[in-house]
């Protein structure tokens, strides 16, 4: 098993449903997860953390993060054709020295 | 604030050339990154610097791979000779702070294409 796992899609949603992301992880990866955005042709840009269980929400955004299970979501509320992206799940390995990212899903958003 | 600086954009080069890539850190970020992304696949961690110094290089190709970041502002990252499986987006990225947070902020990236 990859350190962090992603459904490569593409996932497609109609304008403003909710658009929901996936990500397990394995034993071999801390407690420390991010959820990156990727423009096509650009590069990856922070859009949430979560480092304990539960739920974060920012704006349309919510980060949740279920360790029993060992998974990480990331919900886009009313999603917008902007929206429409590639989203990496990323943790930070289990000595805290590299961010293993996984290999992206790629979100279309339909107006 | 000026984001992270990466030149050049695109790069063509033939095989077995040698290349270069320059990376400039938001002003201030003591901790730089160089990553490799190839197409569909989530970045990859060749090398991270804490000021100066090369505390993971673990992941770099060092029999064709060098990097540098002399005076732990500005790094530069040198292929040589170049292989067809090179061709990829180099990506570099710093942090405000020392160790790997996880938060990351990406330069607009290096595309080489390697003929």
């Amino acid at each position: 098993q990859k350190e962090v796992e992603q459904n490569s899609g593409p996932l497609s949603v109609p304008e403003g449903a909710i658009a929901s992301l996936n990500c397990t992880y394995s034993d071999r990866v801390s407690q420390s997860f991010f959820w990156y955005r990727q423009y096509s042709g650009k590069s990856p840009e922070l859009i949430m953390s979560i480092y304990s269980n539960g739920d974060k929400e920012d704006g349309r955004f919510t980060a949740q993060l279920n360790k029993a299970s060992q998974y990480v979501s990331l919900l886009i509320r009313d999603s917008q054709p902007s929206d429409s992206a590639t989203y990496l799940c990323a943790a930070l390995d289990t000595g805290g020295f590299k961010t293993i990212f996984g290999a992206g899903t790629r979100l279309f958003v339909k107006a | 604030e000026a984001g992270v600086v990466q030149s050049p954009r695109y790069k063509i080069i033939e095989k077995k050339q040698p290349v270069a890539f320059w990376c400039n850190p938001i002003s201030g970020h003591n901790t730089l990154y160089w990553y490799l992304q190839n197409l569909g696949q989530g970045p990859e961690l060749l090398i991270r610097y804490e000021n100066e110094e090369a505390v993971d290089d673990s992941q770099l190709p060092k029999d064709r791979f060098s990097a540098e970041r002399l005076k732990g502002v500005d790094s530069t990252l040198k292929i040589q000779p170049a292989e067809l499986g090179d061709s990829a987006v180099y990506l570099c990225a710093s942090s405000p702070r020392t160790g790997n947070t996880g938060e990351l902020f990406f330069g607009e990236g290096s595309r080489l294409t390697v003929l």
